[in-house]
């Protein structure tokens, strides 16, 4: 089955710095990449996806990469906020019928944004 | 608005004891999921149901049981076999892998904790 190792699980960053998180994934079968964020007590929440026919997408300071030959993607959070404090998850699927749409879950990240 | 719903939002449970998680949405989901949480972990894929009156295991099944008999619910029992329950549960939905609208909905989760 699927495996989605994540790095790094800890990350601290000052006010208005950058946050990278990376991911990489076992399964060549897998096309969609999405990314959750969670805070306290709280459900994750989607935050940006991507498909294996996209290379970046970006929402506002958030972009999301994707490298298929070497199998990871990675988070990038610009301008970062103490409102982006949360742990931040990765996941991958393969989004056919036959699999439904199972995610398999990285570990997380835990980010602090030090104001 | 469209969402889920989990109830309750803590439990207590005293050994030997088996208990009910009740997870509700109304977003007309086909697919529904469990997933189990532990402090600093990822999420761990415990059943999923791509349509009702079907379900699977996914990586940590044993001392769960679940159903689905309608679509909008599908509780989780926790039962006594379940040797370590302690933990945050979360349930999610997700549309068909062919739908235009991807990643999953989470719920607010269970705190679940053996007294």
């Amino acid at each position: 089955g699927e495996n989605v190792e994540q790095h790094p699980s800890t990350l601290s960053v000052q006010e208005g710095d950058s946050a990278v998180i990376k991911c990489t994934y076992s399964d060549s079968a897998s096309n969609y990449f999405p990314w959750y964020k969670q805070e306290l007590g709280k459900g994750p929440q989607l935050i940006i996806d991507i498909r294996s026919n996209v290379g970046e997408k970006k929402d506002q300071r958030i972009a999301v990469t994707l490298n298929k030959t070497a199998k990871h993607f990675s988070l990038h959070i610009t301008e970062t906020q103490p409102e982006d404090s949360a742990v931040y998850f990765c996941a991958a699927s393969k989004r056919i019928k036959a699999a439904g749409n199972k995610l398999t879950f990285g570990g997380g990240t835990r980010v602090l944004v030090k104001p | 608005d469209g969402g889920i719903t989990q109830s309750p939002k803590y439990l207590f449970r005293k050994e030997g004891q088996n208990v009910t998680l009740s997870c509700e949405q109304n977003l007309n989901h086909d697919a529904m999921y469990w997933y189990r949480q532990d402090p600093g972990q990822g999420l761990r894929l415990i059943y999923y149901s791509q349509i009702v009156n079907d379900f699977q295991k996914g990586d940590i099944a044993e001392g769960y049981s679940v159903s689905r008999e309608k679509k909008e619910s599908f509780p989780l029992t926790v039962t006594s076999a379940q040797k370590n329950p302690t933990a945050f549960y979360l349930c999610a939905s997700s549309p068909p892998p062919d739908s235009m609208v991807y990643g999953y909905t989470f719920g607010s989760g269970t705190r679940l904790t053996v007294v």
